[in-house]
């Protein structure tokens, strides 16, 4: 059972445009959501997160928007960069109990073209 | 930037051999987890410690896995008798936690293990 979802695999995205990444979820539990970035032979980066009683959190250039009733949320990265290329994970985590424990998704690769 | 530090960061060990990996979590983080991810495949959620006990383990974490923090520094994880299909990245990742632990993960750069 996969509760979190990334159907896309791969993005392609021309340096300067917006790159919009997706990810679904399945787990009405769920109540807090991360995005992490991937460069090959490291550890996930935390990017950005939010919580189930936002539906929009800023940073930069990184912008999550959550759609509860949907249960969907996507990362917005714009203006995009070269530099951002790299796999990226949706995760997702219930508060209390489950003390932080994420759930990722498959990733999504991003490639930024010059 | 404190960071959190994973040794070894690539072990070979044959099937059926018992290994230890150990993890340097950020000092003042009170919460610790171990993920894997199998080439090709999703980061996938092992177990999480706090307190000086296991919170909550995955199906995956059975009796051959076991973690530990020997000297209030060091958080290890051990694999009993090794498997093939144990091999796979290693991420510990460290969560500095306020009540109910939410918060973003710091995770360290992995170790690969290789059980032939």
């Amino acid at each position: 059972d996969q509760q979190v979802k990334q159907n896309s695999p791969s993005l392609s995205v021309q340096e300067g445009r917006i790159s919009i990444l997706n990810c679904d979820y399945t787990n009405s539990m769920f109540d807090y959501f991360l995005w992490y970035k991937k460069y090959p032979a490291e550890g996930p980066t935390f990017l950005i997160s939010i919580s189930s009683i936002k539906d929009k959190n800023e940073d930069g250039r990184f912008t999550v928007f959550l759609n509860k009733s949907a249960k969907h949320l996507s990362l917005h990265i714009v203006p995009s960069q070269p530099g951002d290329s790299a796999v990226y994970f949706c995760a997702a985590s219930e508060v209390g109990t489950n003390a932080g424990k994420s759930t990722f998704g498959d990733g999504t690769t991003l490639t930024v073209k010059p | 930037e404190p960071e959190v530090t994973q040794t070894p960061s690539h072990q070979v060990t044959q099937m059926g051999q018992e290994v230890i990996l150990r993890c340097v979590p950020i000092s003042n983080h009170l919460y610790f987890y171990w993920y894997r991810q199998i080439l090709g495949q999703k980061v996938e959620f092992l177990v999480s410690f706090y307190n000086n006990e296991i919170s909550e383990k995955s199906e995956i974490f059975d009796d051959q896995f076991s973690v530990e923090r020997p000297d209030g520094s060091n958080f290890t994880l051990k694999i009993r008798s090794t498997k093939l299909e144990d091999s796979a990245m290693y991420f510990c990742a460290t969560l500095r936690g306020a009540g109910t632990g939410v918060g973003e993960q710091y995770f360290g750069p992995g170790t690969r293990l290789t059980v032939t």
